[in-house]
């Protein structure tokens, strides 16, 4: 039963330059979520989808970011152009409509530095 | 704003003693409070959670106390061992939203 996929595992770039993270979520789940942990605050939620649909995106920081689910399976989170601020570990998670709100599966995260 | 203020930022407990997390919280509507642990590379995994309408749970070694009146929450770890070495995330959610604590980076000494 394979986890959540996220890839790249680590990206290193620099100033306004884009960066696309991508998230394989479990293979079923309808709920996917995008956090970033700038491990001053925790895990911040930045938006999620129920299948394709985006149901909430009010944590997205800036409209530099912007996040797609075209199909409803994999998910890609955008960031356009990077800034040195937005360096932090970003975190996919995933549940499946039928299980409690609760169970939400973490992936390991792409750890973004933005020099 | 923070939703949920987690405490103590780092934790050194001896094998065999009890670890205490606690946090916080402001907003009543939140009506579930689950406790993730995480490890080194790894994703945050579901540990523990407990619903507002009780005090107390306890799974294992590890249990939940949750004060309603107070807005606090803490999880307790008995008879700490070295396994238990992570990153411990407290949160709070009212329907699809999750906020996290800060977290807490616990060792244990062997």
């Amino acid at each position: 039963d394979a986890g959540i996929i996220q890839s790249p595992k680590h990206e290193v770039t620099e100033m306004g330059q884009t960066v696309t993270l991508r998230c394989e979520p479990i293979f079923g789940h309808n709920f996917l979520f995008w956090y970033r942990d700038t491990f001053v605050q925790g895990l911040e939620l930045l938006s999620y989808f129920r299948s394709r649909s985006i149901i909430d995106n009010a944590g997205m920081p800036t409209e530099r970011f912007s996040a797609e689910r075209p199909d409803g399976s994999f998910s890609t989170l955008k960031i356009q152009p990077a800034e040195q601020g937005d360096s932090a570990v970003y975190v996919c998670a995933s549940r499946d409509r039928w299980t409690g709100k609760e169970t939400q599966y973490f992936g390991p995260g792409t750890r973004l530095l933005v020099l | 704003q923070q939703q949920v203020k987690q405490s103590p930022q780092s934790l050194i407990v001896q094998k065999g003693g009890i670890s205490i997390i606690n946090c916080a919280y402001e907003n009543t509507a939140f009506d579930y409070f689950p406790w993730y642990q995480q490890f080194p590379g790894k994703g945050p995994a579901l540990l523990i959670a407990i619903r507002p309408d009780v005090s107390e749970k306890k799974e294992g070694r590890f249990t939940i106390s949750f004060n309603k009146s107070a807005k606090q929450f803490s999880l307790h770890i008995m008879d700490s061992q070295p396994g238990d070495s992570a990153t411990y995330f407290c949160a709070a959610t009212n329907f699809n939203k999750f906020y996290f604590g800060s977290g807490t980076k616990l060792n244990v000494k062997p």
